[in-house]
């Protein structure tokens, strides 16, 4: 089985402070992706990576960067949290090629900016 | 660009008995995803259909794909509390994954 890994289910943090959300893959996906889920709103696509080393803005990328130094790990960072990125964290993984493999979920980091 | 809506948007059933959420594209859909989501966890795969009349089963869940229709249809036989969560279609639009905003599934004993 696809085993995607976030390394914190829930975590609080400040106003301005650096924030890191990792996620780990154990099934050797070249893809993974970063989403917020929000009530009304859905799921929304902040960035993606189709390599190590390479990323790509998705629909709301503004406030955040990403890192992928190793196939395996994917890590989302909020370079100064802000309230309003009080969220739902939800990483996944694919494998790469056509588009038409799906995308397997870790179970999400619950973030509360106070 | 592509939307995908979803009805009934929540949905209370008795244990045992049937129920089907529908899951519309704007578009024409080239593979549709299901996904299934307990509250406040990460979204758990079911099932991919790639081909209109396409049809696959998991346990007792079930999902078609309707290409000229641009639906796809996910039926559950015999609820049980098991199935409570929240239902996601998602389908490839462009570069990404998009969703539908889910049907909420409450199965009462």
């Amino acid at each position: 089985d696809v085993k995607v890994t976030q390394s914190s289910r829930y975590l609080v943090k400040r106003t301005g402070e650096k924030v890191f959300l990792e996620c780990v893959q154990d099934m050797d996906h070249e893809n993974m992706f970063w989403y917020r889920q929000d009530p009304g709103l859905g799921l929304r696509l902040i960035y993606f990576s189709y390599d190590v080393k390479m990323k790509e803005k998705g629909d709301i990328p503004e406030g955040y960067s990403v890192s992928r130094e190793k196939k395996e790990r994917f890590s989302l960072i909020l370079e100064s949290a802000s309230t309003n990125q009080t969220s739902m964290y939800l990483c996944a993984s694919s494998l790469g090629g056509s588009g038409n493999q799906p995308q397997h979920f870790g179970d999400g980091t619950r973030l509360s900016i106070l | 660009s592509q939307e995908l809506e979803q009805s009934p948007q929540s949905l209370i059933v008795q244990e045992g008995k049937n129920l089907t959420i529908n899951c519309t594209s704007s578009k024409t859909l080239y593979g549709l995803y299901w996904y299934k989501q307990k509250y406040g966890e990460g979204l758990i795969f079911l099932m991919m259909l790639q081909k209109g009349g396409e049809e696959k089963s998991h346990e007792k869940i079930t999902a078609k794909l309707d290409e000229k229709k641009q639906q796809s249809s996910l039926h559950i036989t015999a609820s049980q509390p098991s199935h409570a969560g929240i239902y996601l279609c998602g389908a490839w639009s462009s570069y990404k994954l998009i969703f539908g905003s889910g049907t909420r599934l409450l199965v009462r004993p």
